[in-house]
């Protein structure tokens, strides 16, 4: 059972524009949800996070929009650049305690 | 701050030989720290939870026995694979729980077993 579901699978965005990625979860027990990005052969790095208190959180070009009546979540990245390009996860946990569901990932290109 | 460190970054090894990957968070103490394992092009799975001081907590399918986890301080543990198969070849990555939610990431440990 696929907890956190993620799209698009891939992803390719002009440089200086928006780039959206979406998530949908399942288990309404899930209260944090982080988004990740990962180049190839390194670990995931901690972009931004979101608790279900709140709808919005900016951090920067990067964005996360939060709708618990859905259970989705996005990230919005305004103003792509090349050296975005990665690969993307968005996650879900239950506590402090819990480890991670990742969604199965975003590989987004930015073209200069 | 919040930096987490894994070593060795890769491995190569014999079937049938144990390896073991360390995972420390250099900048701060984790209570908790977490070990996932991702394959070519696919997303992180969760192996199992690694507690200070007490047994590991592994996820439903992963073999207890085969991935020995020892968390003996609040900035070590371990990951122990045992009796290693080119089946296990994969990227190991840990993370170390900082404050609520918030888990950093290792840089992983790519294991080729050949």
């Amino acid at each position: 059972q696929q907890q956190v579901k993620q799209s698009p699978q891939s992803l390719i965005v002009q440089k200086g524009g928006i780039s959206i990625i979406n998530c949908a979860y399942e288990n309404t027990a899930f209260d944090y949800f982080p988004w990740y990005q990962q180049f190839p052969g390194k670990g995931p790095a901690l972009l931004i996070a979101i608790r279900p208190d709140v709808s919005e959180k900016k951090e920067g070009r990067f964005t996360i929009s939060f709708n618990k009546s859905a259970k989705q979540f996005s990230l919005h990245i305004m103003d792509s650049q090349p050296g975005d390009s990665a690969t993307y996860f968005c996650a879900a946990s239950i506590g402090g305690a819990d480890g991670l569901t990742f969604g199965k990932g975003t590989h987004l290109i930015i073209q200069p | 701050g919040a930096v987490v460190s894994q070593h060795p970054s890769w491995v190569i090894c014999k079937s049938g030989t144990s390896v073991k990957i360390e995972c420390r968070s250099l900048d701060f103490q984790a209570t908790t720290m977490f070990w996932y394992r991702q394959f070519p092009k696919q997303s992180l799975m969760l192996m199992a939870t690694s507690n200070e001081g007490s047994k590991a907590t592994y996820e439903q399918g992963v073999e207890k026995d085969k991935f020995l986890i020892n968390h003996a301080s609040l900035t070590l543990s371990t990951l122990t694979v045992t009796s290693a198969h080119p089946e296990d070849s994969s990227f190991y990555i840990c993370s170390a729980r900082l404050v609520q939610n918030e888990q950093f990431f290792g840089p992983g440990t790519r294991l080729t077993v050949l």
